[in-house]
């Protein structure tokens, strides 16, 4: 198992430009998260998706949009890049019954200049 | 919604010394207290958790406590080791809503 997989690894971006994370997950989890990470302030949910079809906002959702295309997939969009945008995105899922152990995967570094 | 802070930021410790990161909550309702350790160029690692029900938890040289009177938990790990360097967050969760709050992180140097 690959367990959670993002592309790309590294993007630069000009202010204004467009882009989507991919993240998929193969170990049949039922919950999808978005992240980001900026330095001194730990983890910040930005979306999350309880189950295939549904979507919710995080901590900090201003500027983003989300897909979860199927029950593998939860795909993160910048409609237009800020510099404040500039950090490192992570996607994570969520193990199904009673644990909540969130598997992460290994991040997009993001930066708009 | 709740609030985690994480102290310290930064902690050196010789090899074999023993380590503790100290985290307050901020919602009484939140009943999961997951510790996470994140690798240079990593995601984030589950090492250990603990409910609201136990106090302590334990995992050969990491335990963790949790005080809910207090509304504070913490990280210890003994004998550490180089390869215990690292990035720890903790975090915390009223479980049957699935979303986690992150303390702000803290920066393990084991100095051999």
């Amino acid at each position: 198992n690959a367990g959670v997989t993002q592309t790309p690894k590294f993007q630069v971006l000009k202010t204004g430009q467009s882009m989507t994370l991919q993240c998929a997950q193969d170990m049949n989890h039922n919950s999808m998260y978005w992240y980001r990470q900026d330095p001194g302030m730990g983890l910040r949910l930005i979306y999350y998706s309880a189950s295939e079809g549904t979507t919710d906002k995080g901590e900090v959702p201003n500027g983003y949009n989300v897909s979860r295309l199927n029950k593998r997939e939860f795909s993160l969009r910048l409609e237009s890049a800020a510099p404040s945008q500039t950090s490192v995105y992570f996607c994570a899922s969520l193990t199904s019954g009673v644990s909540y152990e969130q598997y992460f995967g290994p991040g997009t570094r993001l930066t708009v200049t | 919604g709740e609030n985690v802070e994480q102290h310290p930021s930064t902690l050196s410790v010789q090899e074999g010394d023993s380590a503790v990161i100290k985290c307050t909550y901020s919602d009484s309702a939140s009943n999961y207290f997951p510790w996470y350790k994140q690798e240079l160029g990593k995601g984030p690692q589950l090492i250990i958790d603990i409910r609201s029900n136990v106090g302590e938890k334990k995992d050969q040289r990491i335990a963790v406590t949790l005080n809910k009177t207090a509304k504070h938990f913490s990280l210890h790990i003994t004998e550490t080791q180089p390869e215990d360097s690292a990035v720890y967050f903790c975090a915390a969760s009223r479980g049957s809503a699935r979303q986690l709050t992150f303390g702000s992180g803290t920066q393990l140097t084991v100095l051999p």
